[in-house]
């Protein structure tokens, strides 16, 4: 059973720092990793993908992969208040299955 | 417009009782998922259905049971409602297939008295 470990459990930054989230997952067959952003009373929104070892930026967010050391780390530059929210990573195993990590509440303080 | 629709937003259910979780999807997707997420847990996958058909049952008990009435229809029944499945129901969806994102829909709140 595919499990995922997210940490720090919760971050405040002050704004415009960079962030870093980390997710470790278990079992390298995974086909890829998903990270989703959470609001209060919302459901998740998928940000950001990755299928391959390496990274792969889309505008402030760069993700990380590294499946030799069941490894994926999220990174936000410029942060803004507007980010505050949890962040997800879910691991998406052969059968469309997405596995979820308890996440990571993110406060950015202006 | 909203994509995904779940009704109702918030329901009370006493112990014993039966409900039903209401979910339409307008994204044209053929896949639909049901996840569920509790205080005490990640957000967790419980079933998923491609063209109608049920792919994956990851629920341990039948008194959770899908419904696919129409092709972006997918309803959830829970019989003999317990205290334990208070949570937040959320429903997705997306084109068959492991390369495309899923899409949640804003959940269903059940608490079970």
């Amino acid at each position: 059973q595919e499990k995922v470990q997210q940490s720090p459990e919760s971050l405040i930054v002050p704004e415009g720092a960079m962030v870093s989230l980390n997710c470790s997952f278990s079992d390298s067959a995974s086909q890829s990793i998903w990270w989703y952003q959470q609001h209060p009373g919302k459901g998740p929104k998928a940000l950001i993908s990755i299928f391959s070892n390496g990274n792969k930026k889309e505008g402030r967010l760069t993700v990380y992969l590294n499946r030799a050391s069941l490894h994926v780390s999220l990174h936000i530059k410029d942060s803004q208040p507007s980010d505050s929210a949890v962040y997800l990573c879910a691991v998406r195993g052969s059968n469309a299955k997405l596995t979820f990590g308890k996440g990571t509440k993110l406060s950015v303080k202006s | 417009d909203p994509k995904i629709i779940q009704k109702p937003k918030y329901l009370v259910a006493v112990t014993g009782s039966e409900k039903i979780l209401i979910c339409e999807q307008y994204l044209g997707h053929n896949a639909m998922y049901w996840y569920r997420q509790s205080a005490k847990k990640p957000l967790e996958f419980m079933f998923s259905y491609s063209y109608q058909k049920l792919m994956d049952n990851q629920t341990a008990s039948s008194r959770f049971q899908p419904q696919s009435s129409k092709k972006n229809h997918l309803d959830l029944q829970i019989t003999a409602l317990k205290p334990d499945d208070s949570a937040t129901y959320f429903c997705a969806s997306s084109h068959p297939g492991l390369d495309y994102e899923q899409y949640f829909g804003p959940g269903t709140r059940l608490t079970v008295l």
